[in-house]
Formats: structure tokens, sequence, C-alpha cells
């Protein structure tokens, strides 16, 4: 266990909708990443949050979004859902940025988009 | 821009046999960090082992070792004794220090079967 915890752990969205994933981080942990993991693939930097703001962010489209809360939980939304955006979404969680803290991974949250 | 290669899509490997999976990997950079995440069935990413780039010792982690070759910007793991419970994907992976953010850099992912 990492003490990482996403949910939800499996959901189906319709094209062109929204859906929000949710991610807690590990105690203590102030850093909280994302990325998109499609099948047969290796997962995809989607961003990153620092202390609330987001500090980094890979090749992905606007709607892509996150939030991170002050407890340094974190939230991903995707607006205009694309059957491309069905794909495993991992929530990683480390402290601090540019050191060599362990980033420790959750277990993932199915998107399945039809 | 980064990028990690891992030619060998799938592995199999006799029980208490030993294993090595490939990498490379391209980067100009001099400062950061190579990993081997295993992720089973369940998805969750495990780290299995980590090389800072700046170390010539190469890393070990109980039957676990890898191959650092910095030049030749190869990063092989050797797994001794295989167990079934090895039976996983594996991704090999890299991380640039010094940056504002840390993003990890995954390659394609070698997934590794374990014979009875």
């Amino acid at each position: 266990e990492t003490g990482v915890t996403q949910s939800p752990t499996h959901l189906i969205k319709t094209r062109g909708q929204q859906v929000t994933l949710r991610c807690s981080s590990q105690s203590g942990h102030n850093t909280v990443s994302w990325y998109q993991q499609a099948l047969g693939q290796g997962p995809q930097f989607i961003f990153q949050y620092y202390r609330e703001e987001e500090n980094g962010r890979g090749n992905f489209p606007p709607r892509f979004s996150g939030l991170q809360f002050p407890n340094y939980s974190s939230e991903l939304n995707v607006n205009a859902l694309e059957l491309d955006d069905s794909a495993l979404y991992l929530c990683a969680s480390s402290s601090g940025v540019g050191s060599g803290n362990t980033i420790y991974f959750g277990e993932g949250s199915w998107l399945t988009v039809v | 821009a980064q990028t990690v290669t891992q030619s060998q899509p799938e592995m199999s490997v006799q029980e208490a046999e030993t294993v090595t999976l490939s990498c490379t990997y391209d980067t100009s950079e001099s400062d950061y960090y190579l990993f081997w995440y295993k992720q089973p069935p369940s998805r969750q990413m495990i780290l299995v082992i980590r090389q800072e780039a700046y170390k010539q010792q190469n890393a070990t982690e109980n039957r676990f070792s890898v191959n650092f070759q910095k030049a030749a910007k190869s990063f092989s793991l050797k797994i001794s004794d295989s167990q079934l419970g090895d039976a996983a994907m594996y991704f090999c992976a890299y991380r640039r220090l010094g940056t504002s953010y840390d993003k990890v850099i995954f390659g394609p992912g070698t997934s590794l079967s374990v014979i009875p």
C-alpha cells in the first residue's frame, strides 16, 4: 500500500460528457501528478500540482484540467470526452519537487468512454 | 526530448531462473534518475529499483539488480531466482532532476511471464 487512494475505481461515460477523478495523496505529500495510461502503453504525464498550483504540464489539451486542495488532495477533470480518453488514470504523490523524492502511485481509475 | 525504449514487448522465464529486461533511453541531460516499475494486474505502479545517474555503482535490491551503462544510455534489469509473483508488466522510466516539476517518462513496457 502506498497511501495514495483514487476514486472511482471504474466508470463509464458517454462521448461529450465531463468526468471528475479524485486522488488523496499520501500523508505529508504536497505534490500530486496525474498520468494517463492507454491500454498496452506506458503512462504519460498529464500535469503536476504543487502547493495548489499547476507547476508542470505534459502534451495534453486544455480540456484536461485539475485542482489541488489545501489538504493536498487533487482532482482531474476532463471535459468533452472523446473515445481516445478511455484509459487508466494514475495519480502519484511525492514530497517536494525537483529532488529525488520517491513518487508513489495509486491504483488508478479506469475510464471507459463510449 | 527525452525518450525511453523497451525493445522486448514480452519475456518469459522459468521459476527460479534469471531474466534480464532491456531498456535504452535518450537524453542530453547529465542529472537524472532511472527507474524500473512493476505493474501487476492490480494496476498499481510499484517501484522496483532506482539508479541515480551520477552514481557509477549499479543499484541492487534483493533479487533485483541493474546494469547501468551511462555512455551507452542503457539500463537493464536483472531478476534473479524468479518467483511467480514477479509476473507483471515492467516499465523502465526516466526522471530529470533539477526542474520545476517532476515528470516521469515511461517506456512502453515489457510483459514478464514466470513459468512454474
